[in-house]
């Protein structure tokens, strides 16, 4: 079946501007995640939804970030005025259920801040 | 000090060696561990989980877990030019309410035919 599919693959966005990241989990999984993966580095927690519900927003490096998850499907991370910090690559996964230990993940967005 | 240490230091070895990678954590709260495999320009695959210490194989792979000594580590054997790729460990402690994973910086490995 469908994997997690992410769009866009790449984005090249002008220090300032505004950056919308898609994220479209396991059709029935209930639990999504955002990381983000530096450059050799691994990937570092950013938030955690069970279904519609962000109940961890602990990793939002600040409040320039933003994630929603409206109706529990797709899920989308906002990245307001970026900076050559924010840099990365985004990386979504979800599972199907709430402690469900196995958590597949999409091809990420890799991000470019100029 | 990061909740999870793995050496990022890059791994060659020629085509059938046993390459062998480790990790370290701290926080004790840790139940699942696992390793991933990310190849170049994709997202992490699950390669291997285990439940709490013990060891558990598949096929050329090893996953041990000693919880005592807050040690992992991963046993490729017979390894093959396809296993080339990044391993990540990653933890998690999902009775805390949340199963958000804590990784290593990873381990480039390539193997040489």
């Amino acid at each position: 079946g469908a994997g997690v599919s992410q769009s866009p693959r790449y984005k090249v966005a002008k220090r300032g501007q505004d950056v919308a990241l898609r994220c479209d989990p396991i059709s029935g999984h209930v639990s999504l995640f955002w990381y983000q993966q530096a450059l050799g580095q691994g990937p570092e927690f950013l938030t955690y939804f069970q279904n519609e519900a962000q109940l961890d927003k602990s990793g939002l490096p600040s409040d320039r970030f933003f994630a929603e998850r409206p109706e529990g499907s797709v899920s989308t991370l906002k990245i307001q005025r970026t900076q050559q910090e924010d840099s990365a690559v985004y990386l979504c996964a979800s599972s199907l259920f709430r402690h469900q230990e196995t958590q597949y993940f999409g091809p990420g967005t890799r991000l470019l801040v100029l | 000090q990061k909740e999870v240490e793995q050496d990022p230091g890059p791994l060659s070895v020629p085509e059938g060696a046993i390459v062998s990678l480790n990790c370290t954590y701290s926080n004790s709260a840790f139940q699942y561990f696992m390793w991933y495999r990310q190849y170049s320009r994709k997202g992490p695959e699950l390669l291997m989980y285990t439940y709490s210490s013990g060891n558990k194989e598949d096929g050329r792979f090893t996953a041990q877990v000693d919880k005592s000594s807050k040690y992992i580590s991963l046993f490729i054997r017979d390894s093959q030019p396809s296993d080339s790729a990044t391993y990540l460990c990653a933890m998690s402690a999902p009775q805390n309410g949340n199963n958000r994973l804590a990784f290593g910086k990873g381990n480039q490995v390539v193997v040489i035919p």
